[in-house]
């Protein structure tokens, strides 16, 4: 069974630019959330997404947004980044919405802002 | 409200040694705990979970936690370290979304 597939996995962007990471769930997962992992700040959540549906969002600027497809596929955009935009974003994947849920992360996307 | 403290953001521990990651919570209602382990530029594997069975956890590569409620503590404990488990390591809550400690970095010494 195919894990969490993040692409691309390294990016680099200019200051002002946009951005899109991309996210596919293990088959069958219809829940999809996305961190923010920075040295300073640790794992910091974004947003989930479930059956298309955003059901919860972290404390960050509408720059970041995201969206799921019929399939589960998820994105995530990041519009006029910032240098401090730069971080490993990761996308967890779940079967179903639930606290004792586990998670299936992937490898990440590693995004520097330059 | 929900929150984990992991104490130390670095440890270090001689190969054969007991490992020993410290986790405290607090949570408003009955707490589902994880802990997750991250290997360089990989993204964060389960090692173990509590959602109200067992205190006693037993999770992969060796590694178990014990709830304990009265010191609203979850720490992961290894008896013999290997090389192989140097890694970050991350306690979480979960409750609307799961929430993550700052993590602790294992190094392990030969």
């Amino acid at each position: 069974k195919a894990g969490v597939t993040q692409t691309p996995r390294y990016l680099i962007k200019t200051r002002g630019q946009q951005v899109t990471l991309s996210c596919s769930p293990i088959s069958g997962h219809r829940s999809v959330s996305w961190y923010q992992q920075t040295p300073g700040q640790g794992l910091q959540f974004l947003f989930e997404y479930f059956s298309e549906t955003q059901r919860n969002k972290g404390n960050f600027p509408g720059r970041f947004s995201g969206r799921q497809f019929s399939n589960s596929r998820s994105e995530m955009n990041v519009s006029t980044l910032e240098l401090g935009d730069s971080a490993l974003y990761l996308c967890a994947s779940s079967l179903v919405q639930g606290r004792d849920t586990e998670a299936f992360f992937g490898q990440g996307t590693r995004l520097t802002v330059v | 409200a929900q929150s984990v403290t992991q104490l130390g953001s670095h440890v270090s521990v001689s190969e054969g040694a007991l490992v020993l990651l410290r986790c405290n919570y607090s949570s408003s209602v009955p707490p589902y705990l994880f802990w997750y382990v991250q290997y360089p530029n990989q993204g964060l594997q389960l090692l173990l979970k509590y959602t109200s069975a067992a205190t006693l956890v037993k999770g992969i590569n060796g590694f178990e936690a014990e709830f304990k409620k009265s010191e609203t503590s979850f720490h992961l404990t290894k008896p013999s370290a290997h090389m192989s488990d140097a890694a970050e390591y991350f306690c979480a809550v979960s409750g609307d979304k799961i929430i993550f400690g700052k993590g602790t970095r294992l190094h392990i010494l030969p």
